[in-house]
């Protein structure tokens, strides 16, 4: 049962450097989603997608960018690395539909963001 | 907008005493609320959800929330805390009608438990 895979685990980037945060899941589901969590901040959206083929910003978007790629996964793309964009990265999927907000969310084991 | 405070950034407990972590969400309508839990170094696991079906809630691990929609409140309860139960827990809410279902967080509570 994998759920949600996330890669990489770890990573360290410069200032400047671009970089790709993969996320895959196995549960078929509708909607997928990229938060960042922050100390004393808990978990801010950067960008989501309801459904296959679309996108929208969240709480936090400036910075990054998402595709799509298809049912499955959904990337985070960080063209030019900024040291505010240190944090823990958490993507997550749920059955999602375009007319119930009660659906459960779940996680991957999330990728530790360091920009130096 | 929504919107999910948690009163009280960290919570300490003794073993076997009763847990209570507070949450109140501001809403024009009735949203859809859940209680995450997080251990260290792991992504969130669903504790509980509220979607209107019943008022007093009950999740994994002894668990359970009251939905009180005079009080604008979804507070977490556990009657006997074990040590197991140290973690990072997070409120969060959906609106209704929320394309796409995507969740509103609070800023967490850490809850630590002494022996």
């Amino acid at each position: 049962n994998a759920g949600v895979t996330q890669t990489p685990k770890f990573q360290v980037l410069k200032t400047g450097q671009s970089m790709t945060l993969q996320c895959a899941q196995d549960m078929n589901h509708n909607s997928m989603y990229w938060y960042r969590q922050d100390p004393g901040m808990g978990l801010r959206l950067i960008y989501y997608s309801a459904s296959e083929g679309t996108t929208d910003k969240g709480e936090v978007p400036n910075g990054y960018n998402v595709s799509r790629l298809n049912k499955r996964e959904f990337s985070l793309r960080l063209e030019s690395a900024a040291p505010s964009q240190t944090s823990v990265y958490f993507c997550a999927s749920s059955e999602g539909g375009a007319a119930d907000g009660g659906t459960e969310a779940f996680f991957g084991q999330g990728t530790r963001l360091t920009v130096v | 907008a929504q919107s999910v405070t948690q009163l009280g950034s960290h919570v300490s407990v003794s073993e076997g005493a009763l847990v209570l972590l507070r949450c109140n969400y501001s809403s024009s309508v009735p949203p859809y609320l859940f209680w995450y839990v997080q251990y260290p170094n792991q992504g969130l696991q669903l504790l509980l959800k509220y979607t209107s079906a019943a008022t007093l809630v009950k999740g994994i691990n002894g668990f359970e929330a009251e939905f009180k929609k005079s009080e604008t409140s979804f507070h977490l309860t556990k009657p006997s805390a074990h040590m197991s139960d140290a973690a990072e827990y997070f409120c969060a809410v959906s609106p209704p009608y929320n394309q796409g279902g995507k969740l509103i967080f609070g800023q967490g509570t850490e809850l630590s438990v002494k022996p």
